[in-house]
């Protein structure tokens, strides 16, 4: 059974179109993010929420929209595209918002704007 | 802040040579965690190991070994006899006490170290 999956896997794009990404975790945690893998391989943290409420926004554009339908999903919707959102997508989740629990991370979303 | 550092960028070994993957961190917190991730070239990020800034003790997992030294702030990754199914980027991450404690709740990556064993 997959902890953390995440759809689509892979993500082409003209720019300027509106996507969104899904999150759903089946290990009861309370806690998901998301994070943003450039093409240098760099991991940086965007969002966290904890039970359905926003925790950690980290500097991003308001183009990017988490939005956490119950506290099994965090779904990552872009607004207006641009070259520079092309980057793996990894969502994760954790099971208390203490900072101190193995985040668990999904496949990630290969996305690619044109 | 929170800071990790790779020095180390990548680094390319034959099979069954020991390799050790450098991690330094900076921390303001007296409770933190350090990780180990794998990610191979499938893409996924595999959780390898957590250590709390409590437990120094040295751990041992098979051909794996982590060395965590509070004293020069160091959270090394040991690979012995590599395997050509090693090849991947390992990252090096840590998170500070959580809200609680008045710290984050996120995980601050290091930017990654390249393995390649080579047959």
């Amino acid at each position: 059974d997959t902890a953390v999956s995440q759809t689509p896997k892979y993500l082409v794009t003209q720019m300027g179109n509106d996507k969104s990404i899904k999150c759903e975790q089946n290990l009861g945690h309370d806690t998901m993010y998301w994070y943003k893998q450039d093409s240098k391989k760099f991991l940086k943290i965007m969002f966290s929420y904890n039970n359905k409420e926003l925790i950690i926004n980290e500097t991003v554009p308001n183009r990017f929209s988490p939005k956490s339908p119950d506290k099994a999903h965090l779904n990552l919707h872009i607004n207006s595209l641009e070259l520079g959102d092309s980057a793996v997508y990894f969502c994760a989740s954790s099971p208390q918002r203490e900072g101190l629990e193995t985040q668990y991370f999904g496949p990630g979303t290969r996305l690619l704007v044109l | 802040a929170q800071k990790v550092t790779q020095a180390q960028t990548e680094i390319s070994v034959v099979e069954k040579e020991d390799v050790t993957l450098d991690c330094v961190y900076e921390t303001r917190d007296t409770t933190y965690y350090l990780f180990w991730y794998k990610q191979p070239p499938s893409g996924e990020l595999v959780f390898l190991i957590r250590r709390n800034s409590f437990d120094e003790q040295n751990e041992i997992s098979g051909r794996y070994s982590w060395n965590f030294q509070k004293s020069t702030s160091s959270f090394n990754f040991t690979i012995t006899a590599s395997q050509v199914v090693d090849s991947a980027v390992y990252f090096c991450a840590l998170s500070e006490g959580g809200w609680l404690q008045g710290g984050s709740e996120k995980l601050v990556f290091g930017k990654g170290m390249k393995l390649t064993v080579n047959p």
